[in-house]
């Protein structure tokens, strides 16, 4: 049972934006830094946002992160067919003392 | 450009113990800045933390692994490794090394190897 919760699943048409929630508390997003994650089918989890809303090298900038109290954002702007994977957000949680990632999230291009 | 590559059993009998390994190349696992972990994702399920070494702290591991997660560092041959002990069938997943900073982000992954536990 994580304790960050996202919505199960996201979709839009090419070109249209979506927005994933990522839901907390205060001993996790409130306090520490948030990661976005993208995962293609079959393949290892690529990190998209790291503290809250920094691009790694290769990010595109369609992809943008944001945090406001205990929730986080992850939005897609110009969604592109290449885009369908499962996304996941992480963080700390002091309470835990543990890494903590969200239940994830199907983004679907219709 | 730093890679990770997972290596070990991919069957393992139920209450024996899960061993794999981490090699890295490009890079040392030297680095103070960063941490070595280890997160697995059962079939069809999300990501789990499982535990993460570094040179400058001792390791630390998920709450309800820790009585049975050994991760461990070699350093001079690039390499880290996970032990899992008392396996049973809910251990079968897809095992992922990464490395991460501190609270930053996990921003280096291994391909993953998938881990089955059955008799």
């Amino acid at each position: 049972q994580s304790v960050l919760t996202q919505p199960p699943s996201v979709s839009a048409a090419p070109g249209q934006k979506v927005t994933i929630s990522c839901s907390g508390s205060n001993s996790n997003i409130e306090t520490y830094y948030v990661s976005w994650y993208q995962q293609l089918p079959g393949t290892a989890p690529k990190l998209l946002i790291y503290e809250n809303y920094m691009r790694p090298s290769g990010s595109p900038d369609r992809f943008s992160g944001s945090k406001s109290g205990t929730s986080a954002t992850l939005v897609i702007t110009g969604l592109q067919a290449g885009d369908e994977a499962d996304y996941y957000c992480g963080t700390w949680d002091g309470s835990l003392s543990a890494h903590v990632f969200g239940t994830g999230t199907k983004v679907t291009v219709l | 450009q730093l890679q990770l590559q997972e290596s070990g059993p991919r069957l393992v009998e139920p209450s024996e113990t899960l061993s794999l390994t981490c090699t890295v190349s490009g890079g040392s696992i030297d680095n103070n800045n960063f941490y070595w972990a280890w997160v697995r994702q059962p079939p069809g399920k999300g990501l789990e933390w499982i535990g993460s070494v570094s040179q400058t702290v001792s390791p630390h591991y998920s709450p309800p692994l820790k009585s049975r997660a050994t991760i461990s560092e070699d350093a001079p041959n690039y390499q880290f490794s996970l032990k899992l002990a008392s396996v049973t069938a809910a251990d079968t997943a897809v095992y992922y090394c990464a490395r991460h900073s501190h609270h930053s982000g996990y921003f280096n992954w291994g391909q993953g190897t998938l881990v089955t536990v059955s008799s």
